[in-house]
């Protein structure tokens, strides 16, 4: 069964950093690519950073990039997303995701639960 | 970026009834996209892919349907676990965007 258990999220001030952690299992791990959705408090989804299997693309979404990397590790099955200059707006759940397959598809087989991320002096 | 506008924003039906929901996208994405399912305090699941291919798990009733700029999830005949927010997304090309959804009320 794949899981995925996000954690790293918490209360953080305008201008703070996070890193946020996937711990993933159940499937191999070097074989998908990975990414991150998020869902700000009762509204929609946006597709924030993604990585492949392999690690040698990555795609960023506009309102994060220079400010969010994304980035994994295979040996010990987990993905991360740190980031840097945290606004106000990207307070949201931050869901870790699986794609269905190695290369960045875009089509997304399996959450987890997500993790809160609040931005707020 | 390509926008996803999906109709109606809340649809109020009974069980038994069936569902339409749209999907229109601000430029054609062929048949790259899909259809997620979220009920309230869980994360969205995949329903449907590439249009029209059901995901592992996704019963029967959903259908999906549409190419270009214009597609349908069809629910034959809703359940009481149907009753959920739909989100569609493209993958045509980064960035993946999502609609904004159409909940499903019951009526």
């Amino acid at each position: 069964e794949v899981q995925l258990l996000e954690s790293g999220g918490g209360l953080v001030q305008p201008g703070g950093s996070l890193t946020l952690s996937c711990a993933a299992s159940g499937f191999t791990f070097n074989k998908y690519a990975m990414g991150w959705v998020r869902q700000a408090p009762g509204q929609g989804l946006e597709w924030v950073s993604a990585i492949s299997g392999r690690s040698d693309i990555t795609f960023t979404a506009d309102s994060v990039k220079g400010r969010f990397i994304i980035s994994r590790d295979t040996s010990k099955t987990t993905l991360y997303l740190q980031m840097d200059s945290l606004r106000t707006e990207d307070t949201a759940i931050y869901y870790c995701v699986r794609d269905w397959r190695g290369g960045i598809t875009g089509i997304i087989s399996d959450w987890g639960q997500g993790t809160l991320v609040t931005v707020s002096s | 970026e390509i926008v996803l506008t999906q109709s109606p924003a809340t649809l109020s039906l009974s069980p038994g009834e069936g569902a339409t929901l749209s999907c229109r996208t601000s430029q054609s994405v062929a048949s790259f996209l899909a259809w997620y399912q979220q009920k309230p305090g869980q994360a969205p699941r995949l329903l449907i892919y590439d249009a029209s291919n059901r995901a592992t798990g996704t019963p029967a009733r959903f259908s999906g349907s549409g190419s270009g700029t214009d597609f349908t999830l069809t629910i034959s005949s809703l359940e009481p676990e149907d009753f959920a927010v739909y989100y569609c997304q493209h993958r045509t090309r980064w960035p993946y965007t999502f609609g904004q959804g159409t909940s499903l009320e019951i009526k």
